[in-house]
């Protein structure tokens, strides 16, 4: 199975600066099916980035996602006090489906 | 906008079954994939596995031996059992859609395995 890692575990920002969160993928993700969530406490994912780039219906611009093959980034340019949660990335190249471990990203 | 519920008991006794169904609203159940997928308290997400309307299906080879998704079509569900669980199956279970990544996902529903 493909093994997601994600760093840092723990990202501390303030309002207004720029968060960068990696996910390194064991092997190559099949046709870049990297995807992105948003976890808030008690809440279910939501569906941040699919296809490593592509924005999810109602998603701000202010989150981006990048790279390829074992490498990807999820970027969010100016944080908002509503951004503070945890981010996981999933592949759907290979089965099993797999998720990374989590990145908290915290005031 | 497709919403997505979970129902079932929130508590079940080791060696036991966990059963779990997810009524899906706001659209058909026909033409899609459908997925469990678990986060046992204070840690991350685990796939359990999908289901495709027609009934074909995909499981984690972790939980593969324990795990039946089935759907039913005519009442716009699909169900989750899982054999023999134990204290480590204690998460909360979501349902979600699967179109490759997960776009619609339920609210959630804790299953604590305990005497």
């Amino acid at each position: 199975e493909i093994v997601l890692t994600q760093s840092p575990g723990t990202l501390s920002l303030s309002p207004g600066e720029r968060a960068t969160l990696s996910c390194r993928a064991s092997q190559s993700v099949s046709s870049n099916y990297l995807a992105w969530y948003q976890q808030k406490p008690g809440q279910a994912p939501r569906l941040l980035i699919y296809g490593a780039s592509s924005r999810a219906a109602g998603i701000p611009d202010r989150f981006s996602g990048s790279g390829s093959g074992t490498d990807f980034t999820l970027t969010i340019s100016r944080l908002e006090p509503e951004d503070f949660a945890v981010y996981y990335c999933q592949q759907y190249g290979t089965s099993p489906l797999t998720f990374g471990g989590g990145t908290k990203v915290e005031i | 906008q497709v919403q997505l519920q979970e129902s079932g008991p929130g508590l079940v006794k080791p060696s036991e079954t966990l059963s779990l169904t997810c009524t899906v609203s706001g659209g058909s159940i026909s033409s899609f994939h459908w997925s469990w997928i678990r986060q046992p308290p204070g840690k991350g997400l685990e796939w359990i596995g999908y289901i495709y309307y027609s009934g074909n299906t995909d499981y984690n080879p972790s939980l593969k031996s324990r795990v039946t998704i089935s759907v039913d079509t005519s009442k716009n569900q699909f169900s989750l059992k899982l054999i023999s669980v134990t204290a480590a199956d204690t998460a909360v279970y979501y349902c979600a859609r699967w179109v490759g990544h997960f776009d619609f996902w339920g609210q959630g529903s804790l299953v604590t395995v305990s005497s």
